[in-house]
């Protein structure tokens, strides 16, 4: 079983700011790491899925970046909307995926 | 294209009742995860199975809960004799290989409450 962890557990920002928030997981035996975004009421959906040390991916003002060597992926969101708040789930994979507990980002306007 | 559905979405069950949650992958998809969600905590890994196998089931309570996923049909997660504690969230989500590099795509998830 991997441990991965995420912090902050939770996070308020104001609309407009930019935030960041990091997954920390075993960097021996990596495969994959996975960001998703889960809203209430709704499914997980994938957001990234990075492989390579340095990595790093963009989907509009949501980016993501990975270092295997230490371990660990940042998730950056730039200029926060309302529409940003959910939890934000990784995971890495192994023979399945392990997920952390994932940030609750709330945007508030 | 369907996404993966869960059925039912809500579930009520008594203690000692049996408990069916339901999980049809998305077309083409050969490999199905079975994930519980209990209040105030993440997504907790149960079982990883393929097309007629169990791959990983190390995260499935020894007694009382079996998963399968047949040749044909939807997989099933089978909970016997249900607890309070079994009241959660379970969620699956499928993915067309091994999940390693590809994305998994959930199903909205299957409510159960045990009264």
């Amino acid at each position: 079983i991997l441990n991965v962890e995420q912090s902050p557990q939770s996070l308020h920002v104001q609309e407009g700011d930019s935030t960041n928030f990091t997954c920390s997981f075993p960097s021996s035996n990596f495969y994959a790491l996975h960001w998703y975004r889960w809203e209430t009421a709704k499914s997980p959906e994938a957001l990234f899925v990075m492989t390579l040390n340095g990595d790093e991916k963009k989907k509009g003002r949501i980016s993501a970046t990975l270092n295997t060597k230490e371990g660990y992926s940042y998730l950056y969101i730039k200029g926060s909307q309302p529409e940003d708040s959910a939890t934000y789930l990784c995971a890495s994979t192994g023979n399945q995926f392990y997920f952390g507990t994932g940030t609750s980002l709330t945007v508030i306007p | 294209n369907a996404g993966v559905m869960q059925n039912p979405r809500h579930l009520v069950r008594r203690r000692g009742q049996e408990a069916r949650l339901r999980c049809s992958p998305m077309k083409g998809h050969s490999h199905v995860y079975w994930y519980r969600q209990l209040p105030e905590e993440g997504l907790k890994f149960m079982v990883y199975l393929q097309k007629e196998n169990i791959i990983d089931e190390s995260g499935m309570p020894k007694e009382r809960f079996s998963a399968e996923f047949p040749k044909e049909g939807p997989s099933i997660l089978r909970i016997q004799q249900v607890v309070r504690g079994d009241s959660a969230a379970y969620f699956c989500a499928s993915s067309p290989g091994q999940g390693m590099y590809t994305e998994a795509f959930f199903g909205q998830g299957t409510r159960l409450t045990v009264v």
